[in-house]
Parts: structure tokens; sequence; C-alpha cells
């Protein structure tokens, strides 16, 4: 079956605009994160979605950053006001349950901030 | 709060040789699973071997066999008879029952021919 898929695979924007960042995980998993990962750097969490729970939102760096799920299903990150600091690999990763310890990954979205 | 560390940025083999990537946890839980994947160039994140908290023997996947030594907090991976495809950043994570992913910095392991 088809994995996790993310879009665009790569964005350049210029500071000041807005980006929204798209994640469809795979069908029936109820369970979707992203993360952010600087160049070099390890993950970082910034937000999980479980069903219709209310989602973790801990992780988000700024009010700047939001995330929804739409259906259970697809989820759209957005930034506002971009700063050059977002430039990052945007991951996301979905798995089938909330005690279910695997997580599938994307491949990611690049984004720059110019 | 839970935190995972690799305190190896970087760690090179010969081809065919063996090598020990270490991560060290901390964490007052004691239902958790521990990961490490793998991340080429592609940006793909792989799962490479997974181990349960609550189980003694070390996890084995082919040529990938962990080090697990709970009372240590330590969670080592040991590739054996290394390929140059191993080449990769590996990063080692942490889940509670109840929480999301944390992972480690990582690992960027250069394999030699």
């Amino acid at each position: 079956g088809a994995g996790v898929s993310q879009s665009p695979s790569n964005k350049v924007t210029e500071k000041g605009k807005d980006v929204e960042l798209r994640c469809d995980p795979i069908s029936g998993h109820t369970a979707l994160y992203w993360y952010r990962q600087s160049l070099g750097q390890g993950l970082e969490f910034l937000i999980y979605f479980q069903g219709n729970s209310a989602p973790d939102k801990s992780g988000l760096p700024s009010d700047r950053f939001s995330a929804e799920r739409t259906g259970g299903s697809v989820s759209t990150l957005t930034i506002q006001r971009t700063q050059q600091e977002d430039s990052a690999v945007y991951l996301c990763a979905s798995s089938s349950g909330y005690r279910s310890y695997e997580q599938y990954f994307g491949p990611g979205t690049r984004l720059t901030v110019t | 709060a839970q935190t995972v560390t690799q305190s190896q940025p970087e760690m090179s083999v010969q081809e065919a040789e063996t090598v020990t990537l270490s991560c060290t946890y901390d964490t007052s839980e004691s239902d958790y699973y521990l990961f490490w994947y793998k991340q080429p160039p592609s940006r793909q994140m792989i799962l490479v071997i997974r181990q349960e908290a609550y189980k003694q023997q070390n996890a084995t996947e082919n040529r990938f066999s962990v080090n697990f030594q709970k009372a240590a907090k330590s969670f080592s991976l040991k590739i054996s008879d290394s390929q140059l495809g191993d080449a990769a950043m590996y990063f080692c994570a942490y889940r509670s029952a109840f929480n999301d992913m944390r992972f480690g910095a990582g690992t960027r392991l250069t394999v030699k021919p």
C-alpha cells in the first residue's frame, strides 16, 4: 500500500510569507505527527494528532505555527510570517493507534526561507 | 521529560567490519519502547530495529542488533559486516506508552570501502 506522502517536496519562500505544508498519512492510521529537522540536527517534535482527541501542540515553537487535521486524515502545517530560522526539513509520520509504537515517515518537505 | 543522548556525532567503519553506535536515555517510566532509525541522504526515515523495555532479550534484525541495558538506560546499536549502503544518519528514539517519540541528535555513519 501507499506510504506517507508529503507535498511539496521542496518549498522556497520569501521572509514574511505564509506557507502550507501537506501530509497524507497511511490510510487507516489514526495518529499523525509533525517534526522539524534543521540542517544536520535531530528531529524536533512539533505536534501530534490522535483520532478525535485534542492535538498535543506542546512542541510548536511559536504562535506562527499551527496545524490541522481534516476528517482524521490529511494534515496541513501552516507557518505564518516565515522567518529564516524556519528553514528546515519538515517531516510527517503516522502510526496505527495510540498504543502502537511504530511510526512511518514521509519523505519530508524542505523549506527554505530567503 | 524524557531525553535521548547520542554522544557520537560521527562514526566511521571499514566495509565488512563491525561498528557500535551509542545511545543513552533518561526516563522515570517502566513501560516504553526504543528504536533505531536510519536516514539516508534521500531523507526517508527507515526503522532499523525496535526494542520493548519489558523484554530482556536483545532485539536482532539480520546484521543489526542492540545491546539493551535497562538499568543503565543504554541502548546501543551494533552493525555487523558493514556495507556501503549502511552509510547514513542513525537516530536513537524513545517512546513511552503515552507520549510522542523523542529522538537523539543522530550519529553520522561513514562506511569506507
